[in-house]
């Protein structure tokens, strides 16, 4: 069975700075999505950003960047020029390819704070 | 506004009582997903309905249920209410078929579940 490790339950980042969020996973399989959603006190679930685990190059979304190593099994997100609305948790989740089944299955999260 | 509504916001009831939790998925979804987030068990899916038949069940107790009506929106009956059921809810959706980037999921705002 997958799974996904989020090992860092608390971060915090100085407002306009950078900070990268960790998530691994494990899996048996070639073929996959992983996303990174955020969770903002509404409770709200937001798509921050997905990768396609055959395409080499590194997903992008404007100040949001990830770094994913398909090797190690690793799949870290890079919150650039922090804002205060970036306050949140932020959970990583990953997904078979597998046509029209598949469910997410998420990390437990890492909470981040913003200093202003 | 992720385009997946779901109904009621809140709800408030007592241990041994049935509620229906209703969720209507984006516009051409196919594919609605319910997941269960809770304190101790995180964000755990519960049960996958694709253009009306039910495709992938994951940790859903049998006092569940869920199904999906031809106008594709879905239910989700939880009955014999216990304390522990007390969770947020939510439900999201794909288009679940076709090309690879339709396959990310969106979520509704959720649903409040206390069970007094």
């Amino acid at each position: 069975a997958q799974t996904v490790t989020q090992s860092q339950p608390e971060m915090s980042v100085q407002e306009a700075e950078t900070v990268t969020l960790s998530c691994t996973y494990d899996t048996s399989e070639s073929d996959y999505y992983l996303f990174w959603y955020k969770q903002p006190p509404s409770r709200q679930m937001i798509l921050v950003i997905r990768q396609e685990a055959y395409k080499q190059q590194n997903a992008t979304e404007n100040r949001f960047s990830v770094n994913f190593q398909k090797a190690a099994k690793s799949f870290s997100l890079k919150i650039s020029d922090s804002q205060l609305g970036d306050a949140a948790m932020y959970f990583c989740a990953y997904r078979n390819y597998g046509g029209s089944q598949g469910n997410l299955i998420f990390g437990k999260g890492t909470k981040l704070s913003v200093k202003p | 506004d992720s385009g997946v509504t779901q109904t009621p916001k809140h709800l408030i009831t007592a241990t041994g009582q049935r509620v229906t939790l209703r969720c209507s998925p984006r516009s051409g979804d196919l594919s609605v997903y319910w997941y269960q987030q809770s304190l101790d068990q995180g964000l755990q899916f519960l049960i996958q309905y694709y253009n009306g038949e039910e495709r992938a069940k994951g940790n859903i107790l049998e006092r569940f249920s869920a199904q999906q009506f031809p106008d594709l929106h879905s239910e989700l009956n939880l009955s014999s209410l216990e304390l522990g059921d007390s969770a947020l809810y939510f439900c999201a959706s794909s288009v679940g078929r076709g090309a690879r980037r339709r396959e990310t999921q969106y979520f509704g705002p959720g649903t409040r579940l206390l069970v007094l």
